[in-house]
């Protein structure tokens, strides 16, 4: 089983500034088959990034997603009030589909 | 649009089962996959299994081998995921979710998920 591994935990930056978090596995990722989700309170995830680097629909293009192999990236480029909120990775390039432990991004 | 509607809150014996159904509304998803995801309090996403109906093949995590089925009704678009031997730390949303397709090697597997359940609590208490 592959194990994600989310850093940092917890994030805590302003608006305006840019978030990167990153995500580890424990080996490597088949044919990039990463995917980023965001979650809110009281919410469902929501699909950001899949395939690692596409963004899916109706994503603003402040989310970018990075990586191969092991190591993976997302990127907000300029945080707005409506990002911050719990990030997950999950890996889908085998039959077992796990997730990141997750970072939490709050405002400074 | 294709929505995912769950049933509701339930509340659960220790040693119980519980039936989640998952309906896809405006739409089918008999060229998708469907998976269960399920989230404790306060805690992260945790993946327990899934289910291509076309191929009527379901795929479960290891942690809820034997405990956890998932099975779907192709005529009414809906699935379903029955947990057994509940215990106190099954307390959790339990969430659908919906994923295209890719093919590898012979077999496919689920993409991304796009369409998620508004999420069914499920609390195991006596």
């Amino acid at each position: 089983e592959i194990v994600l591994t989310q850093s940092p935990g917890t994030l805590s930056l302003s608006p305006g500034e840019r978030a990167t978090l990153s995500c580890r596995a424990s080996q490597s990722v088949s044919s990039s088959y990463l995917a980023w989700y965001q979650q809110k309170p009281g919410q469902a995830p929501r699909l950001l990034i899949y395939g690692a680097s596409s963004r899916a629909t109706g994503i603003p293009d402040r989310f970018s997603g990075s990586g191969s192999g092991t190591d993976f990236t997302l990127t907000i480029s300029r945080l707005e009030p409506e990002d911050f909120a719990v990030y997950y990775c999950q890996q889908y390039g085998s039959s077992q589909g796990t997730f990141g432990q997750g970072t939490k991004l709050e405002i400074k | 649009q294709v929505q995912l509607v769950q049933s509701g809150a339930e509340v659960k014996k220790p040693g119980s089962s519980v039936k989640v159904s998952c309906k896809a509304s405006g739409g089918t998803f008999s060229s998708y996959a469907i998976s269960w995801v399920r989230q404790a309090p306060g805690q992260g996403l945790e993946w327990m299994g899934g289910i291509i109906p076309i191929f009527g093949t379901a795929n479960y995590a290891q942690k809820f081998q034997g405990r956890v089925t998932i099975t779907t009704d192709e005529s009414t678009s809906t699935a379903y995921m029955e947990l057994s031997s509940l215990r106190s730390e099954d307390t959790a949303v339990y969430y659908c979710a919906r994923a295209g397709l890719y093919c590898s090697g012979g077999s496919c597997y689920p993409d991304a998920f796009d369409i998620w359940g508004q999420g069914t609590m499920v609390t195991v208490s006596s």
